[in-house]
């Protein structure tokens, strides 16, 4: 079964700093992976997604990620941060592409970004 | 362009009274989902449904019931809640049909039960 785990409940960065959130996963096959960001009493929305087609993503708002295999990671990236990217944030995995996959989703990361 | 909607956004109730929550989108996405998301769980899926009048259990199903006799609709009860489901519940639907298929998710509806 897949599993996804998301390091630090909390990440704090100043303004203009560099935003690293880090995701790992667990999977017997190929995975399919998502980031999504969650703004205060909002649902969720998707930032990015990897589904195999290239290891490095764009999303959303200036957000990339990385796909490595060797380290079952697939770390968020902001080369700068903007007080709007205060939010909470969700790693999750699907397994495959033989129909429908449920989501995994880690416990999330809540980023503060001070001025 | 509603999307998907949910109601109520906010409820208090008291332990042993049965709870409904409502969930509508506007898409006819083939699935729709039912997390909780409480404090260092993040978001556990409750059940499923992959179209009309076929539902699946997911991570933490006891204590819910759900039903879904049209696609649109996908309500969430909670037939003599306990304190313990005091959350914030997510409604989402994805077309389906793939892995890569992204889901979005309506507002949440936050629930106390005193």
């Amino acid at each position: 079964a897949q599993s996804v785990t998301q390091l630090g409940s909390h990440v704090s960065v100043s303004e203009g700093a560099l935003v690293l959130l880090r995701c790992n996963y667990s999977s017997s096959v190929p995975p399919y992976l998502f980031w999504y960001v969650q703004y205060p009493n909002q649902g969720l929305q998707l930032l990015l997604k990897y589904t195999s087609a290239a290891t490095l993503v764009k999303g959303i708002n200036g957000f990339e990620a990385e796909f490595k295999k060797s380290e079952t990671s697939f770390h968020l990236t902001k080369p700068s941060a903007h007080m709007s990217d205060a939010a909470e944030y969700f790693c999750a995995v699907s397994e495959g592409n033989t129909g429908f996959q449920k989501l995994v989703f880690g416990t999330g990361t809540r980023l503060l970004v001070s001025p | 362009d509603a999307g998907i909607t949910q109601s109520p956004r906010y409820k208090i109730t008291e332990t042993g009274r049965q709870v409904t929550l409502m969930c509508h989108q506007t898409w006819s996405h083939s699935y729709m989902f039912w997390y909780r998301q409480d404090l260092g769980h993040g978001l556990r899926l409750i059940y499923y449904s992959a179209a009309a009048d076929i539902t699946d259990k997911g991570e933490v199903p006891d204590g819910y019931v759900v039903s879904r006799s049209k696609t649109e609709n996908f309500p969430l009860t909670l037939e003599s809640a306990t304190r313990s489901q005091t959350s914030v519940y997510f409604c989402a639907s994805t077309k389906g049909t793939s892995g890569t298929n992204e889901q979005f998710f309506g507002p949440g509806t936050r629930l106390t039960v005193l």
